[in-house]
């Protein structure tokens, strides 16, 4: 069946990269996104990529898809105190006869100063 | 454009209570969501909607849950009866596509005491 994996946790120092990573299963997967959820708050979708492209840059985040490892990783540059949150890494998946947004279980990123 | 609307956006009640979160979606947007968040399984898709349609209720954990869409621009999740294992953050997501760019709400916290 369909699984999204994350590790739970990363810690960086401020102006330093991240890299959060994932794996996942569905290789029919036709879309990979990245949300953010800072406490309290729902999900803000960071960005997405399309399983053709094996890269997206936006501004300081990076999008990298290795679909023959079934990888997907998100760097952010020069890391800010404001990027802590807990990052999802989610997928798309046929399930039956729908498509379903399946989600990790989220990446803590910790930001110290 | 005011984004994904939930209330309440905190919820305590007692076992046995009826509950109803209610969610309005971005204008425009064909795809509702419900999905529940908590510690043990992480963020679960309960069911989701196209054009005041639901498509698959597959998530929703017991008889106990409904889902209605009585428009394009109002849905409610409601409990009845309400119990401690339902305490968790519902989210309510809406698309212009199938999965592709989901806005997520604030959420409303359910605590059932």
């Amino acid at each position: 069946g369909e699984d999204v994996e994350q590790s739970l946790f990363l810690s960086v120092r401020e102006g330093d990269s991240s890299v959060i990573n994932c794996t996942y299963t569905d290789s029919s997967s036709t879309y990979l996104y990245w949300y953010k959820q800072e406490p309290g708050a729902g999900l803000q979708l960071l960005t997405y990529i399309f399983s053709n492209m094996d890269m997206k840059q936006d501004q300081r985040l990076t999008v990298l898809l290795n679909k023959k490892d079934k990888h997907l990783s998100l760097r952010i540059a020069d890391t800010q105190t404001g990027d802590s949150a807990i990052y999802f890494c989610a997928e798309i998946a046929r399930v039956d006869s729908s498509y379903k947004l399946i989600f990790g279980s989220g990446t803590r990123l910790l930001v110290r100063p | 454009d005011a984004g994904v609307i939930q209330s309440p956006r905190h919820e305590v009640t007692e076992m046995g209570q009826e509950v109803t979160l209610r969610c309005k979606p971005i204008s425009g947007h064909d795809y509702l969501f419900w999905y529940r968040q908590t510690m043990m399984r992480g963020l679960e898709l309960l069911i989701y909607f196209n054009n005041n349609v639901p498509i698959d209720d597959s998530g929703m954990p017991e008889d106990r849950f409904s889902a209605k869409m009585p428009n394009a621009s109002f849905s409610t999740l409601k409990i009845q009866p309400s119990e401690p294992r339902d305490s968790a953050v519902y989210f309510c997501a809406s698309s212009l596509q199938t999965g592709i760019e989901q806005y997520f709400g604030p959420g409303t916290r359910l605590t059932v005491t």
